[in-house]
């Protein structure tokens, strides 16, 4: 079975420092991953994949993850924060689960803070 | 703007009455699903459509009742619901075949509250 570990349920920066979100993941196979970032009251927004090409991964809104097998990690950054930035962000792994079907594990979630 | 339409965006019923969450989306994909949201929570599976076929039901309470009438569209029949149904419904879509990485696509949601 997979699994998603996000450390830390609450990070809080300063607009125009460092974003760091951890991920870690459980897979027996080769895994799909995947941030996704949920505004106030709205839907899930994809951030960015890691689909077994580039292991550094770009995504929108300045955010990038680099996936390390080594260390079974994706975590997401982005080098200067801004206030539009404050959400609650999900990293995910997918999971073939029967057939054709894949199947998503989601973390626990990380609620970015941004301050002035 | 999200290609996964949902209605309504907020629906308040009571415990005895009966009413629909719906979706649509136009991107071609063949898996449709519904996830349920409690605050501060992430997203829980409970249903997935493939090829209008339900093939995943995450032992959903009878209450709910999904339906899938063409590849386009997807429905959650709610009845006799409980306060503790009260969450935000979300729809998404997604790929199947080959190119499927498991990426899925979310509207915006239906809030659901429940008196």
């Amino acid at each position: 079975a997979q699994s998603v570990t996000q450390l830390g349920s609450h990070v809080s920066v300063s607009e125009g420092a460092l974003v760091l979100l951890r991920c870690n993941y459980s897979s027996s196979v080769p895994p799909y991953l995947f941030w996704y970032v949920q505004y106030p009251n709205q839907g899930l927004q994809l951030l960015l994949k890691y689909t077994s090409a580039a292991t550094l991964v770009k995504g929108i809104n300045g955010f990038e993850a680099e996936f390390k097998k080594s260390e079974t990690s994706f975590h997401l950054t982005k080098p200067s924060a801004h206030m539009s930035d404050a959400a609650e962000y999900f990293c995910a792994v997918s999971d073939r689960s029967g057939g054709s079907n894949y199947k998503l594990t989601f973390g626990k979630g990380t609620l970015l803070t941004v301050n002035p | 703007d999200t290609e996964v339409t949902q209605t309504p965006k907020h629906l308040v019923m009571g415990m005895t009455n009966k009413k629909s969450l719906k979706c649509e989306q136009h991107m071609g994909h063949r898996a449709m699903y519904w996830y349920k949201q409690k605050a501060k929570k992430p997203p829980e599976l409970m249903f997935v459509y493939s090829y209008e076929k339900l093939s995943i039901n995450e032992s959903v309470p009878s209450r709910f009742s999904p339906e899938c009438p063409n590849s386009s569209l997807l429905n959650l029949h709610l009845h006799a619901l409980q306060p503790e149904d009260s969450a935000l419904y979300l729809c998404a879509s997604s790929r199947l075949g080959v190119t499927n990485t498991g990426e899925l696509f979310f509207g915006e949601g239906s809030r659901l509250t429940v008196l």
